[in-house]
């Protein structure tokens, strides 16, 4: 099957920094790529949609300044929390889905930790 | 509006005996449906999903789960569940003519515990 990654898997920062995460599609090109949040003991939230080339499309309520999204190639897309507080403390979750398929393929997640 | 239900948060079991886990969703539109299960500290792997055709879906680690559209249901089962399924299980669906690509909604997840 499909093989998402994620890096890191686990960082930890102090509040103020900023962190990058990168979601790779190892073995297929992902023209769409979506970032989710998950809140300990809760499901995943979408944060936001990213389409290879082009601008992401964010969900009600997700700050498209804070949580910057890049998609710039169909192998690797990157969302970097920018001047992250400890509220932002969460588990980050991508996942890649191929052009004509309905399935997403997700990454095993990263655990952000912000002191 | 929520579109899938997940009614039990915690369902423990037996090792060797069966397990149903529940969900429905409500949409006016034809959906996807998908099973997704996290293992403790890991990203979410899928179980089993169903596009068309037959509603009895079956998928990996011995788990199926059947359509019911009358009953808007995709519940999971598996006849003899072992320490190792252990986990949380997430429903999803996709709607059919939704706006956004390929977004999945999720349940609120069923933590399965399987006891020795």
């Amino acid at each position: 099957g499909a093989v998402v990654s994620q890096h890191p898997s686990w960082v930890i920062c102090k509040s103020g920094t900023s962190v990058k995460i990168e979601c790779r599609s190892l073995d297929f090109q992902a023209t769409t790529m979506f970032w989710y949040r998950q809140f300990p003991k809760q499901s995943l939230m979408l944060m936001a949609t990213s389409n290879e080339g082009s601008k992401a499309t964010y969900e009600q309520g997700v700050e498209k300044d804070k949580f910057l999204i890049n998609h710039a190639s169909l192998t690797l897309s990157t969302l970097t929390v920018t001047s992250a507080h400890p509220e932002d403390s969460s588990f980050y979750i991508c996942s890649a889905s191929l052009l004509v398929t309905d399935t997403q393929y997700f990454g095993p997640g990263t655990r952000l930790t912000v002191l | 509006a929520q579109s899938v239900t997940q009614l039990d948060s915690q369902v423990p079991v037996f090792e060797e005996a069966p397990v149903e886990l529940r969900c429905n969703y409500s949409s006016s539109v034809s959906v996807y449906l998908f099973w997704y299960v996290q293992y403790p500290n890991q990203g979410l792997q899928l179980l089993l999903k169903y596009l068309s055709g037959s509603t009895l879906v079956k998928g990996i680690n011995g788990f199926e789960a059947e359509f019911n559209k009358s009953q808007t249901s995709f519940h999971l089962r598996k006849p003899s569940v072992h320490i190792s399924d252990t986990a949380e299980y997430f429903c999803a669906v996709i709607l059919m003519g939704s706006t956004g690509a390929n977004n999945l909604f999720f349940g609120t997840g069923t933590r399965l515990t399987v006891i020795p």
